[in-house]
């Protein structure tokens, strides 16, 4: 079982949808949670962090954490062609090791 | 400006060879990284450095070997290449705090794709 999982999708969504990725772990040392956008043929480039429990916000998007479920989100709201890539949750215990999940293609059509 | 740069960008050789994938930072970081991302856009760490000195070394075949010059370089050297090797490897750098927290925020070069036939 991997430390963390995420859907693959892809997931099609419509221009102005409201989109919800997901990640579950099993490690609950985990502590720090990031969101990835990774766009095709480049590198990711760190979205959104969280520490701990609770919601963040950043514009059209909110990440919230339940770590008491080892659940993750991501939101975005009014979602945009240009939102179209690959979101990979990642997280880590200190000592540098990121974890990622193996990130979900996310399609918005105009 | 290139905050993370790597060369080559496609990489594509025979079985058996021996390659270098080369990785600058002018982020004044003093923490990089090796990641591999297979086909299946899994990301995995495959090693650390933080001021020229190993910190992370995942379980990694010996066959792979980083080197880091100076803390703005990290190198990867890879023998006797294997079609499983195939992949887009990622340099990444962050900037160490006192507290670990900070190693969140890692910038990642744009990646060199391998292709061992």
């Amino acid at each position: 079982q991997k430390e963390v999982e995420q859907d693959p999708g892809p997931l099609s969504v419509p221009e102005g949808a409201i989109v919800s990725l997901n990640c579950t772990y099993s490690n609950s040392a985990f502590q720090y949670f990031m969101w990835y956008r990774q766009y095709s043929r480049k590198g990711p480039e760190l979205l959104m962090y969280t520490y701990s429990s609770g919601n963040k916000e950043d514009g059209r998007f909110t990440a919230q954490v339940d770590k008491s479920s080892k659940y993750i989100s991501l939101f975005i709201r009014d979602s945009q062609p240009s939102d179209s890539a690959t979101y990979l949750c990642a997280m880590h215990r200190g000592f540098q090791k990121l974890v990622f999940g193996t990130g979900t293609r996310l399609l918005v059509s105009p | 400006d290139t905050a993370v740069s790597q060369t080559p960008k496609y990489l594509v050789t025979q079985m058996g060879n021996d390659k270098s994938i080369k990785c600058e930072q002018n982020l004044g970081h003093d923490t990089m990284y090796w990641y591999k991302q297979d086909s299946k856009k899994f990301l995995k760490i495959m090693f650390s450095y933080n001021n020229k000195e190993l910190i992370i070394n995942e379980t990694v075949p010996n066959r792979f070997s980083p080197k880091s010059p100076d803390k703005a370089h990290l190198n990867l050297h890879i023998n006797s290449l294997e079609l499983g090797d195939s992949a887009v490897y990622f340099c990444a750098s962050s900037q160490e705090g006192s507290e670990a927290q900070y190693s969140y925020e890692q910038y990642f070069g744009p990646g060199t794709r391998l292709t061992v036939t």
